[in-house]
């Protein structure tokens, strides 16, 4: 699976969007982006993932670059509950894969 | 709709006893991932299974090991437990089609003294 890279840490004011950004340089085409996040002591959440076009579901968009190597994931009104570590994770399509978690982007949103 | 359940929620063991976690999947889904969560870290991949077979594994030693059975829920057990188990261990669960997303439980917190 390819190697993602995102920011350790970013602050967000309530109400605004957020934007998550995540390198995947080394991305193949058939590898998938996936989000997750992770709200402190809980299991992983899904949140949303993509191949080539944006997607957007009731809880994010994701922003996906016409070449594939970056994306960013976009809370559009981030609220406290949104505070928690997402994870930018690449992994094939094919069956029986594992996810490869990296060290994430701590998102805090604050008032 | 379901979602994934794992069981017991936490759980405290001495150096070198046995521990069984149990989880179930989510309905509809026949394959069962587990993952090493320590503190401060992202998940670590155990292995997985489909069809009550191993289906890949991560880095962890023989002492790992787990079972799926026919209804698809998984136990995962560790034998010779170690300090460095103490963890937070989590169960997904997968859609039967491609690209086959997870779905993480709540997970079991494992402390070893």
């Amino acid at each position: 699976d390819a190697k993602t890279t995102q920011p350790t840490s970013m602050d967000c004011a309530e109400g605004r969007a957020a934007n998550l950004p995540c390198n995947h340089s080394t991305i193949s085409g058939n590898e998938y982006v996936y989000w997750y996040r992770q709200i402190h002591s809980q299991g992983p959440q899904y949140i949303i993932h993509g191949l080539k076009n944006n997607e957007t579901n009731e809880m994010a968009s994701l922003i996906i670059t016409e070449d594939r190597k970056s994306s960013t994931l976009i809370l559009p009104h981030a609220t406290l509950r949104d505070t928690a570590v997402y994870y930018c994770i690449v992994r094939d399509a094919g069956g029986g894969n594992k996810l490869t978690f990296g060290t994430g982007t701590q998102l805090k949103v604050e008032l | 709709e379901t979602g994934v359940t794992q069981s017991p929620t936490h759980l405290i063991k001495t150096r070198g006893q046995q521990v069984t976690l149990r989880c179930s999947s989510q309905s509809g889904h026949n394959t069962v991932s587990w993952y090493q969560q320590a503190l401060g870290q992202g998940p670590q991949f155990i292995f997985q299974y489909y069809r009550e077979e191993e289906n890949g594994r991560g880095n962890f030693p023989p002492r790992f090991s787990g079972l799926q059975f026919p209804n698809y829920s998984s136990e995962l057990n560790v034998n010779a437990l170690e300090l460095d188990d103490s963890a937070l261990y989590l169960c997904a669960s997968s859609t039967p089609t491609p690209p086959e997303t997870q779905y993480f439980g709540p997970g079991t917190r494992l402390l070893v003294l």
